[in-house]
């Protein structure tokens, strides 16, 4: 079972130039989560998802955008990448046990430096 | 805004002994709470989580300990070995909104 997959793992962009990361999950999860970790910090939110064809900003969505058109992968684009970009990438999944919140299931990140 | 955040940054511990990683939180309006390990080079692992209508919950070799009173949450490892040297993060969020707010973590390392 692979649950969250995220590709590539690592990653080098010059200033202005773009991409994309790929996040699979295999859990039949609604919700999927985008987070950057920089040196020091815990995770915080860029943009999530609560179903397909949704996405919603996080704490941090400036400079990312996010495009859900299956359920099972969730991508998170640069468009012009900026030195200040340069960060850990992770993907999470999650499911609600009828109202009650289950633990989000992390990939194991894309690890993205912007010269 | 809130937060969630960790007493202490770093934790040394002897191989053996019981470690201790503490966390506090400000939304009095949290009701759910993880524990998640970080290894090097990988993403948050699961470790275990609790409801507000609990105070206590035990795993394998872990117990989370919750205090609503003082807006506290602890973790307990038993027994600690060198596989739990990690970085340790607790997490939170309120009723039925699945976004989690992370505090900076606590980094164990394990002494033989």
């Amino acid at each position: 079972n692979a649950g969250v997959t995220q590709t590539p793992k690592f990653r080098v962009l010059k200033t202005g130039q773009s991409m994309t990361l790929l996040c699979a999950q295999d859990m039949n999860h609604e919700y999927m989560y985008w987070y950057r970790q920089d040196p020091g910090m815990g995770l915080r939110l860029i943009h999530y998802s609560v179903g397909e064809g949704t996405t919603a900003k996080g704490e941090v969505p400036d400079g990312y955008n996010v495009s859900r058109l299956k359920k099972q992968n969730f991508l998170l684009g640069l468009e012009s990448a900026a030195p200040s970009q340069t960060s850990v990438y992770f993907c999470a999944s999650s499911t609600q046990t009828g109202a009650l919140n289950q633990p989000q299931h992390f990939g194991d990140g894309t690890r993205l430096s912007i010269l | 805004g809130e937060s969630v955040g960790l007493h202490l940054p770093t934790l040394s511990v002897q191989e053996g002994d019981n470690s201790i990683i503490n966390c506090a939180y400000s939304n009095s309006a949290s009701d759910y709470f993880i524990w998640y390990k970080q290894e090097s080079g990988k993403g948050p692992q699961f470790i275990i989580d609790i409801r507000s209508n609990m105070d206590k919950r035990q795993g394998q070799r872990v117990t989370v300990l919750l205090n609503k009173t003082v807006k506290h949450l602890s973790l307990q490892i038993a027994a600690t070995q060198p596989g739990d040297s990690a970085v340790y993060f607790c997490a939170e969020t309120g009723f039925n909104d699945y976004k989690l707010s992370f505090g900076a973590g606590t980094t164990v390392t394990v002494r033989a």
